[in-house]
């Protein structure tokens, strides 16, 4: 099954709103990484949250890490039309102590912003 | 401009036949992944490579095949005992496979090739 878990698995708001998207895992991870996908498009990576790390920011991004519940949120704020798209989040397990880096991917959020 | 190319963008292919994805990155990464995706789902990994001249099964690897002669190529065969090879297929890079730095691991796509079996 998949590492990670996305919810919601589709989300409409208005332009202007803040959007909030879910992930869930399994394992023990090294870091969870959220990407953004356009539609027919290849996957552009947005930002990167180490396991020791609780909280980050990219520009209207921010995302949060929790290990105890083993969940993610990412948030994009004021949101825009052109935030339409598919955000996927992946992790990277640790392995017996040894950490590589072969992600395993959710399911994504599909976001609708609407003008 | 640094980054990953596949070709062709769509293919179509009878059944029976093998098709071969090319995919070629000028970024100087040592990993390369191969991964499918499916209508509405997320990536499943089919094959990476960690280093030229090596590479290991991902998760659905049955019916592909793929080499790494060259650190900047890897091509991927869909072969025709693949049973639903209906796909959008996605080649990425990142610097390293080993988490020996942080972000070593952020892949770089490429735009896709979509395969239609008909």
């Amino acid at each position: 099954s998949q590492q990670g878990e996305e919810d919601p698995q589709a989300l409409s708001i208005q332009e202007g709103e803040n959007a909030t998207m879910n992930c869930s895992y399994k394992t023990s991870i090294n870091n969870l990484q959220w990407y953004r996908q356009n539609s027919g498009r290849g996957l552009v990576h947005l930002i990167l949250i180490r396991s020791n790390e609780r909280e980050k920011h990219s520009g209207r991004l921010r995302v949060t890490l929790d290990t105890s519940k083993k969940s993610s949120s990412l948030l994009i704020t004021a949101s825009r039309a052109a935030d339409t798209a598919s955000y996927f989040c992946a992790t990277a397990a640790n392995a017996g102590g040894t950490s590589y880096g072969k992600l395993t991917f959710g399911q994504g959020t599909i976001l609708t912003v609407h003008p | 401009d640094g980054g990953i190319t596949q070709s062709p963008k769509y293919l179509f292919r009878k059944e029976g036949q093998n098709v071969t994805l090319s995919c070629e990155q000028n970024l100087n990464h040592d990993a390369m992944y191969w991964y499918r995706q499916d209508p509405g789902q997320g990536l499943r990994l089919i094959y990476y490579s960690q280093i030229v001249n090596d590479f290991q099964k991902g998760d659905i690897a049955e019916g592909y095949s793929v080499s790494r002669e060259k650190k900047e190529s890897f091509p991927l065969t869909v072969t025709s005992a693949q049973k639903n090879p209906t796909a959008f297929y996605l080649c990425a890079s990142s610097e390293g496979f080993w988490l020996d730095r942080s972000g070593a691991n952020v892949l770089t796509f490429g735009a896709g090739s979509r395969l239609t079996v008909l």
